[in-house]
């Protein structure tokens, strides 16, 4: 069974601060990488795609990527109340038949104002 | 990007009753997944429905309980049979689209998804 680990939180962080979440994946296999952001009683939404190893900047948001490790991680600089959400780790993996997408049990993120 | 959306968004049922959900995309698509989120839980795939054949379902999860129709590229409903408290949940349809045209990778958009109360 393929899968995929995140600490389930919560984190808290002060306004302004750098929020770290990171994630880590089974299968060596792997291709690509998300991360998505939900919002209580929404829907989760794409924030930030890798599938190359190093860094990937985006505004405030850096995914990193280290396969050897199979360790993906996202940070938020400059966390603002409105970063409060639940980030889940997504991972496309090949199974028989084609890719299909697993995703983590997600961190909860508080920042404070 | 793809607009999705569901019906019913909310509903409380009755043990042993059936509740059929519909999922609706603005544009044609391949495949569409259905997935279950339980309360403070990450999304389980329940699963993959493509357009002309049978859906094929991830483990743990049966056709008689939850039959699947796709009966064209932008429609799909999953109804969930003999319903019982463990199945309240939020049901969430998705697609996938390429985010570049070198197609990888695939971002998945979701439905407003279905919040489902089984008494």
């Amino acid at each position: 069974q393929k899968e995929v680990e995140q600490n389930s939180g919560p984190l808290s962080v002060p306004e302004g601060a750098i929020a770290s979440l990171n994630c880590t994946y089974s299968d060596r296999g792997s291709q690509s990488f998300f991360w998505y952001r939900q919002y209580s009683g929404k829907s989760p939404e794409l924030i930030m795609f890798i599938y190359s190893n190093g860094d990937k900047e985006d505004g405030r948001f850096t995914a990193q990527l280290n396969k050897a490790s199979q360790y993906v991680s996202l940070l938020i600089r400059d966390s603002q109340p409105s970063d409060s959400a639940t980030y889940l780790c997504a991972v496309n993996s090949y199974y028989t038949g084609g890719f299909k997408t697993i995703f983590g049990a997600g961190t909860r993120l508080f920042v404070k104002a | 990007s793809a607009v999705i959306s569901q019906k019913p968004s909310r509903d409380i049922c009755q043990r042993g009753t059936s509740l059929t959900i519909q999922c609706q995309v603005d544009s044609q698509v391949t495949m569409m997944f259905w997935y279950r989120q339980q309360p403070g839980q990450s999304l389980t795939l329940i699963a993959t429905a493509n357009q002309g054949s049978e859906a094929t379902y991830e483990s743990g999860f049966v056709i008689d309980k939850f039959p699947i129709s796709r009966p064209n590229l932008t429609f799909s409903t999953l109804t969930v049979s003999n319903m019982s408290p463990e199945d309240s949940s939020i049901y969430l349809c998705s697609v996938e689209e390429a985010l570049s045209r070198s197609q990888v990778p695939n971002e998945q958009f979701f439905g407003p998804g279905t919040r489902l109360t089984v008494l």
